[in-house]
């Protein structure tokens, strides 16, 4: 059983349409992730939530709005996509203050 | 504030040798570090971790070491091996604001 599991795998869209990305862990965490990694292999984070709660929220433009339906899940909703919004998107799972696990990751290519 | 920086973005080394991946943070107030290495097309996988409280850790051919005094961590790899070529990265958990903070990675190749 994959421990964090996010779909789609790959995104290919066209500028201005709106799309989401689904992000599921079965590890049982309280906290969930989602990072932004760019043709550099930087890892940004981008949003946290703590029990369903956002706790953090990385000055990321409010065209992408995360959303937790329970503690299980974390989606990631992104309206009027632009080019540079192409990247690949990781979510993560952990228990506070403890090591992160992550999905496979979702290329996303905005054209 | 909070960064966290890598020593050099790319090593390569022989197969057989040792590896020694550097990371420097900017936070005294972080308390816990992790190692995460990443393989091509695939999400951060956690390798190692270390607490404030400690200066050593080991794992399976893998060390990670803490020098709270000048904020700096390595990992060192031990008979580095083709299948441990990756992008290895140092992570640094901020307490305040419970975030997990990412180092811009070192990609490591080994030469048969």
């Amino acid at each position: 059983d994959t421990a964090v599991s996010q779909t789609p795998k790959y995104l290919v869209t066209q500028m201005g349409n709106d799309k989401s990305i689904k992000c599921e862990q079965n590890l049982g965490h309280d906290t969930m992730y989602w990072y932004k990694q760019d043709s550099k292999k930087f890892l940004k984070i981008m949003f946290s939530y703590n029990n369903k709660e956002l706790i953090i929220n990385e000055t990321v433009p409010n065209r992408f709005s995360p959303k937790s339906p329970d503690k299980a899940h974390l989606n990631l909703h992104i309206n009027s996509l632009e080019l540079g919004d192409s990247a690949v998107y990781f979510c993560a799972s952990s228990q506070r203050d403890s090591g992160a696990f992550f999905g496979q990751g979702t290329r996303l290519t905005v054209v | 504030g909070e960064s966290v920086g890598l020593h050099l973005p790319t090593l390569s080394v022989q197969e057989g040798d040792n590896s020694i991946i550097n990371c420097a943070y900017s936070n005294s107030a972080s308390d816990y570090f992790i190692w995460y290495k990443q393989e091509s097309g695939k999400g951060p996988q956690f390798i190692i971790d270390i607490r404030s409280n400690m200066d050593k850790r080991q794992g399976q051919r893998v060390t990670v070491l803490l020098n709270k005094t000048v904020k700096h961590l390595s990992l060192q790899i031990a008979a580095t091996q083709p299948g441990d070529s990756a992008v290895y990265f140092c992570a640094v958990f901020y307490n305040q604001g419970g975030k997990l903070i990412f180092g811009q990675g070192t990609e490591l190749s080994v030469k048969p």
